[in-house]
């Protein structure tokens, strides 16, 4: 089966410290896309980001920020000066069809 | 523009029984997949319909079933419930296109006694 893998169950920072979550993938597919979404105590699973397979190019969005390796199939994802209201369960997923990965829970403590 | 809406959002049923799920998608969607999140399996995709028609499965037993409607709102039904069945079922949709995101409802939670 071609996988998701987040290593990291869960991680637990205390507020303003930079996190990073670890994603990697297995595909054989040439053309893929890549996803994070945000999962809150309320349960509903929130989009983030999308990045296609042949755009390598870093993104950042206010403190978060998005690093693509195709050479290595990772898509890390860093918060950067973290805030309470990043607590959440955050997954990593890749089409075609969407796989997505165990997830990593995400404390950040006041 | 209305969000993806799950019902109900809580059921308890008894082993044995069968329940059905509901999904209305974001408007213009015409994707409903399906997935099953426990927290030992985490999020396994179950199907996945469009224009009326099961596009993909997971590797879910036949007591896992679902349709599509004309209007691109779906059902899912589970018959014979397991303890194991337990989960929040979360339904997505989308334009139906691998490079679009889906958006998830807020789920339905289900517990077996």
């Amino acid at each position: 089966a071609q996988k998701v893998t987040q290593a990291q169950t869960e991680i637990s920072v205390v507020e303003k410290e930079d996190v990073t979550l670890d994603c990697v993938y297995e595909t054989r597919d040439t053309t893929y896309y890549l996803f994070w979404y945000k999962q809150p105590p309320s349960g509903e699973l929130v989009f983030l980001i999308r990045r296609n397979s042949f755009d390598e190019q870093n993104e950042i969005s206010g403190r978060y920020s998005w690093n693509f390796q195709k050479s290595t199939s990772s898509f890390n994802f860093t918060i950067t000066a973290s805030q309470v209201v990043d607590s959440a369960v955050y997954f990593c997923a890749r089409s075609q069809k969407l796989v997505f990965g165990q997830g990593t829970r995400l404390t950040i403590n006041p | 523009k209305a969000g993806v809406t799950q019902t109900p959002r809580y059921l308890i049923k008894t082993r044995g029984q069968q329940v059905t799920l509901s999904c209305s998608p974001i408007s213009g969607h015409r994707s409903v997949s399906w997935y099953q999140q426990t927290p030992g399996q985490g999020l396994q995709f179950l199907f996945e319909y469009f224009s009326e028609t099961q596009r993909n499965k997971g590797n879910f037993p036949g007591r896992f079933s679902g349709r599509q409607f004309s209007n691109s709102r779906s059902e899912m039904n589970v018959s014979t419930l397991e303890l194991g069945d337990s989960a929040l079922y979360l339904c997505a949709s989308s334009s139906g296109q691998p490079n679009q995101p889906q958006h998830f409802g807020d789920g339905t939670r289900l517990s077996i006694l």
